[in-house]
C-alpha cells in the first residue's frame, strides 16, 4: 500500500496570504488528522476528520480550517498568514476498528516571510 | 487533559552504548502510549506502542519500552545504539476519552562515533 502523501512538500508564502495543503491518506483509511510542528511548541494537534466530518479540534484560531472529501483526501487551509505560522504541517491517517496506529506523511514545510 | 513530559531535550551517546529516553505522562485514567521517531526532513514513524498486556513492549530497530503505571512512565531503551539511530524521538499518549494524540516536546538523540 502507498503511504500517506502530502503536497506540496515545501511552500513559501508572505504574510496576509492564504495557503491550502493537501493530504492523501492510506487507501481504506477514513480518519485524517493534522498536526503543526514548530521548534518552540513541538507537535500540536490541529484537527481530525472522519468520513468528511470534523471529529476533534485543537486550540488553534479560526484562520486554520480543514475539510475532507468523500475519497478521504483532506485539505487544510490557513488564511491571513502570520510569521508564526511557519512550521512543518504533518498529516496522519488511521484505519477504523478500535485504536489503530496513526501513519504520518512526510509533511509540508511552510515558510511565511 | 493528558500531558507528556520528556525529561531530556538532548541526549548524546557514543555508538554501541546503551541509551534510555525518559517519558512521563499525566493521567488518572487508562491511556495508550506510543514512541515515534522522526529522521531529518521526514514525518513520524511508529517505534512501538503500549495498549494493554505485558508492560515490556518491543518495537522496531531493537528498541523497547517499559510501561510503569505507578510511576506514570514509559521510558524507551536500546542496549546498543548505532549512528543511524540519530533522530528525534517523541513520546505520545492517547486516552481518557479523548482520541487526540498528545505529544511530548521530543528528545534529540545524537549517536557519536
Amino acid at each position: 500500500k502507498a503511504g500517506v502523501t502530502q503536497t506540496p512538500r515545501y511552500l513559501i508564502k508572505t504574510r496576509g496570504q492564504q495557503v491550502t495543503l493537501s493530504c492523501s491518506p492510506i487507501s481504506g483509511h477514513r480518519s485524517v488528522s493534522w498536526y503543526q510542528q514548530t521548534p518552540g511548541q513541538g507537535l500540536q494537534f490541529l484537527f481530525e476528520y472522519f468520513s468528511e466530518t470534523q471529529r476533534n479540534k485543537g486550540n488553534f484560531p479560526g484562520r486554520f480550517s480543514g475539510r475532507q472529501f468523500s475519497n478521504s483526501r483532506s485539505e487544510m487551509n490557513v488564511s491571513t498568514l502570520e510569521l508564526g505560522d511557519s512550521a512543518l504541517y504533518l498529516c496522519a491517517s488511521r484505519g477504523t476498528g478500535g485504536l489503530n496506529e496513526q501513519f504520518f506523511g512526510p509533511g509540508t514545510r511552510l515558510t511565511v516571510l | 487533559a493528558q500531558s507528556v513530559t520528556q525529561l531530556d531535550s538532548q541526549v548524546p551517546v557514543f555508538e554501541e552504548a546503551p541509551v534510555e529516553l525518559r517519558c512521563n505522562y499525566s493521567s488518572s485514567v487508562s491511556v495508550y502510549l506510543f514512541w515515534y521517531v522522526q529522521y531529518p526532513n521526514q514525518g513520524l514513524q511508529l517505534l512501538l506502542k503500549y495498549l494493554s498486556g505485558s508492560t515490556l513492549v518491543k518495537g522496531i530497530n531493537g528498541f523497547e519500552a517499559e510501561f510503569n503505571k505507578s510511576q506514570t512512565s514509559f521510558h524507551l531503551r536500546k542496549p546498543s545504539v548505532h549512528i543511524s539511530d540519530t533522530a528525534e524521538y517523541f513520546c505520545a499518549v492517547i486516552g481518557g476519552g479523548s482520541e487526540k494524540l498528545v505529544f511530548g516536546k521530543g528528545t534529540k538523540l545524537t549517536v557519536n562515533p
